[in-house]
This record gives C-alpha cells, sequence and structure tokens, in this order.
C-alpha cells in the first residue's frame, strides 16, 4: 500500500515563481525522503528529512516535517524550466532492509 | 563509476513468456531493489536484498523471482510473463551504513510490455 500521499497530483507554475508539495503518511517514520524523476528517467534523491527534524534546506530547496500531522512538504524557490519533473515523497520506517515507501507524486510543469 | 545499470531497457514479451532483468551496481553496495512502476503510481517494491545470497518479498511479489548470487548483481525473473507485468521496471542500490545520507541510487528502468 503506498505510504506516502502527495497533493497537488499536478501542478502548473510560471518560472520563477514558489512551487509548494505536500505529502501526508500513515505510520510512523525514521525519515523521509524526497526524490525527482525527470520524464522516462530513474528517480534522483534530492533530500532526506529526519523524524526529529522539522525543517531542512538544500541550496532551493525547502523541506518541513511535522510528525504530530504526518505530514511533509517540499517547496522549491524561484523554479526554473529545468525542475519540470514528478517529485515523490518516500517514507523509511526505521526497518533493518531500509525499504522506501513511495507515494503517487506530484507532476510539476514549470513554464518559461 | 556507471552506477546501477539495467539491461535491457526495453522489452515486449508475449502472455507466458519468460524473462530475466538484469541489475548492476559498481559501488559495493550491501542492499539491493528491485520496484515497479505504473502509470499515475509511485513505486512499489517487489522484492529486494540485504546482501549477496539473501532475498526478500517486498509488496508486490507474485509473479516475479529474484536471486542475489554476487553482491553487484540483483537479478529479477518473470517465468510466465502477465499483461498485469506490463510495467517499468527500477533497480535500486544502497550501501550499508548511513553516509550521512541513507539514500537510495536508482537505475535508468526497463520498459516492459506484456501483449
Amino acid at each position: 500500500s503506498q505510504q506516502g500521499e502527495e497533493d497537488p497530483q499536478a501542478l502548473s507554475i510560471q518560472e520563477g515563481e514558489n512551487a509548494t508539495m505536500n505529502c501526508s503518511y500513515k505510520t510512523s517514520i525514521n525519515n523521509l525522503q524526497w526524490y525527482r524523476q525527470n520524464s522516462g528517467r530513474g528517480l534522483v534523491h534530492l533530500i532526506l528529512i529526519r523524524s526529529n527534524e522539522r525543517e531542512k534546506h538544500s541550496g532551493r530547496l525547502r523541506v518541513t516535517l511535522d510528525t504530530s500531522k504526518k505530514s511533509s512538504s517540499l517547496l522549491i524557490t524561484a523554479s526554473r524550466a529545468a525542475d519540470t519533473a514528478s517529485y515523490f515523497c518516500a517514507t523509511d520506517s526505521g526497518a533493518g532492509s531500509y525499504q522506501l515507501t513511495f507515494g503517487k507524486g506530484t507532476k510539476l510543469s514549470v513554464i518559461p | 563509476n556507471a552506477g546501477v545499470t539495467q539491461t535491457p531497457k526495453f522489452r515486449v514479451l508475449k502472455t507466458g513468456q519468460s524473462m530475466t532483468l538484469l541489475c548492476a551496481q559498481d559501488m559495493n553496495h550491501e542492499y539491493m531493489y528491485w520496484y515497479r512502476q505504473d502509470p499515475g503510481m509511485g513505486l512499489r517494491l517487489i522484492h529486494y536484498s540485504v546482501g549477496e545470497g539473501t532475498t526478500a518479498k517486498g509488496e508486490v511479489p507474485d509473479g516475479y523471482n529474484v536471486s542475489r548470487l554476487k553482491k553487484q548483481n540483483f537479478l529479477l525473473g518473470l517465468e510466465s510473463a502477465a499483461p498485469s507485468q506490463t510495467s517499468v521496471y527500477f533497480c535500486a542500490s544502497r550501501p550499508l551504513r548511513d553516509i550521512p545520507y541513507n539514500e537510495q541510487f536508482f537505475g535508468p528502468g526497463t520498459r516492459l510490455t506484456v501483449l
């Protein structure tokens, strides 16, 4: 079953605007990760936030985590056309096999 | 380093045929995973391996078998392909320890169509 559920399913913005994607999950986690997938390609890791962290930054990316609400958000600031991709959240429950459970993703289109 | 590679990139099968998908990684990673991705869906875990000679079932293992005879290779087999197995298959790997991020590294995918 899908652990993470992203919202919205699709998002279209103008270049330079900020993009916010949300992820909700169901069970307790060790960490939550965000991945990007360009069309027809594999997934690329973007950022990880641990369960005891509330906010993390990496370049133009900002991730927040609210474990009481079981939700996370990914903010991409000053978006570029090259940010056009699908974005997935994935949760790691902390089991020894480091399994990730992925959401269905948000498809982001950045219009030049 | 090539990272994670997958062969083949594309394949068309007829119902009932068998095939093996090969995943290879040159990063000396302990853990390897096979996922499938269907339209509008995230990735779902088929099988995984925590080390050479070990395999375990994921969320959707039915109709698939796997083997990890060598640390660098993880094979996914379809013994009797069905149209429901039409999908894009991704392999991923990760190291034993956090480095400091315990991210998974993904291959480019294999697009499989079963007619």
